[in-house]
């Protein structure tokens, strides 16, 4: 199937450590997205990226670093995770000019 | 700053009846504006965008830049309806969106 995945689909951890979200999309898109959706279901925009470009929402603490290894993958990393980080991170792509944003499934992370 | 939004976190309304999910936008240029909707257990997905101007499962959405009102509208609501649907905004030259808070509709038989 054609989509946006994402791994894992829950996280549960504890403070203070170091976790990872991958996200891969088979699309052939170029720019990918990573959006947080709060307890209220906010969804924010965190960071957007593609090949020669990664703009970052300033309101994110740096303790949240997007990693591309290529144009199919943007991994998510976050260093001593809070409580408050707990909440749906979604994944998303695009063509550059395109309209569309294709969403992965979500990954729910739980921080104890 | 751009900004999106739903006044209503929820709506009910019963099967038959017109639905109107709204959506406020505040950006002083000229935004593509969307309609996501996340089905239960389902990605979200587009449901429709201003410059298609195209009907989709029966709903329309309008651009009003007088009113900076992007309203979702369907004259009769199906049960499958039932969702969480989110107005977005896109800055031109931007590729990120700007989601509004959601609104939940709850249609019921």
């Amino acid at each position: 199937d054609t989509a946006v995945s994402q791994t894992p689909k829950y996280l549960v951890t504890q403070m203070g450590n170091d976790k990872s979200i991958k996200c891969e999309q088979n699309l052939g898109h170029d720019t990918m997205y990573w959006y947080k959706q709060d307890s209220k279901k906010f969804l924010k925009i965190m960071f957007s990226y593609n090949n020669k470009e990664l703009i970052i929402n300033e309101t994110v603490p740096n303790r949240f670093s997007p990693k591309s290894p290529d144009k199919a993958h943007l991994n998510l990393h976050i260093n001593s995770l809070e409580l408050g980080d707990s909440a749906v991170y979604f994944c998303a792509s695009s063509h550059l000019e395109g309209n569309e944003q294709y969403f992965g499934p979500g990954t729910r992370l739980t921080v104890t | 700053a751009q900004r999106v939004t739903q006044p209503e976190k929820l709506l009910s309304v019963f099967k038959g009846a017109p639905v109107e999910l709204k959506c406020n936008y505040s950006y002083s240029g000229s935004p593509e504006l969307f309609w996501y909707v996340q089905y239960s257990r389902q990605r979200l997905q587009l449901l429709l965008r201003h410059i298609s101007r195209e009907s989709i499962k029966g709903f329309t959405a309008d651009l009003n830049k007088g009113e900076t009102s992007f309203h979702l509208k369907k004259p009769f609501a199906q049960e499958e309806d039932s969702a969480m649907y989110y107005c977005a905004l896109r800055e031109p030259g931007r590729r990120a969106l700007t989601f509004g808070s959601g609104t939940r509709l709850q249609v019921q038989p």
